[in-house]
């Protein structure tokens, strides 16, 4: 099975920041790489699938790019609705989620 | 509008059996592939496992596929998580999931919360 190997699982920022998550596959999942945003006592919420195309409702400011077995997901000039934990998810072959980010202010 | 919504969670003994029920509403319910997801006290989620929009076939991760067994029942739009044998590690918030083949999931319940514990 793959594992998604994602970092950091802590991150610090002050507003108007830009943020960078990275995962990394155990194998080549050929794009095929969700992220998702979690706030406290709620489910999560899709925000890019295939690494780079934003779900309807998703901001600008939310992006992603990479392939064969790196990814990132980024967030230029976080704003205060932004502080969440994010996962990201390889679906190509079963489902795996990386181990998640917890994004706090500084 | 697109609702799932869980049920069947709480306190439950360790060695016992418990199963879960998420309703569906707002689409049409045999025409997806459902899933289960679950989150650990400590925030890890984990794939559980899916089943196909016909019922037919099932995916399991590997290391829960002996205990659990997800089914539905298409005429009432209902997916089942059937958990047998549970232990302590099996402590964490349940969410029943929609996804198509080769997509992330879409859309998530609100979570039923599970405790295993004596």
């Amino acid at each position: 099975d793959i594992q998604m190997t994602q970092s950091p699982p802590s991150l610090s920022a002050s507003l108007g920041d830009k943020v960078t998550i990275t995962c990394q596959a155990s194998q080549n999942i050929n794009k095929y790489i969700a992220w998702y945003q979690q706030k406290p006592g709620k489910a999560p919420r899709l925000l890019i699938r295939y690494t780079s195309t934003l779900e309807s409702g998703t901001p600008s400011r939310f992006s992603g790019s990479g392939s064969g077995r790196d990814y990132s997901f980024s967030i230029s000039n976080v704003e205060s609705e932004d502080i969440a934990s994010y996962y990201c998810l390889q679906y190509v072959n079963l489902r795996t989620f990386g181990g998640g980010t917890k994004l706090e202010l500084k | 509008e697109v609702q799932l919504v869980e049920s069947g969670g709480g306190l439950v003994q360790p060695g016992a059996s418990l199963k879960l029920s998420c309703v569906a509403s707002g689409f049409t319910f045999s025409d997806y592939w459902m899933s289960w997801v679950r989150q650990t006290p400590g925030k890890t989620m984990e794939w559980i496992g899916d089943i196909k929009y016909d019922g037919s076939y099932t995916n399991y991760a590997p290391s829960l596929k002996n205990r659990f067994t997800i089914s539905r029942d298409n005429a009432k739009s209902t997916l089942y998580l059937q958990m047998s044998n549970v232990r302590s590690e099996d402590t964490a918030t349940y969410y029943c999931t929609r996804a198509e083949w080769l997509s992330p999931f879409d859309y998530w319940g609100q979570g039923v919360m599970v405790t295993v514990s004596s």
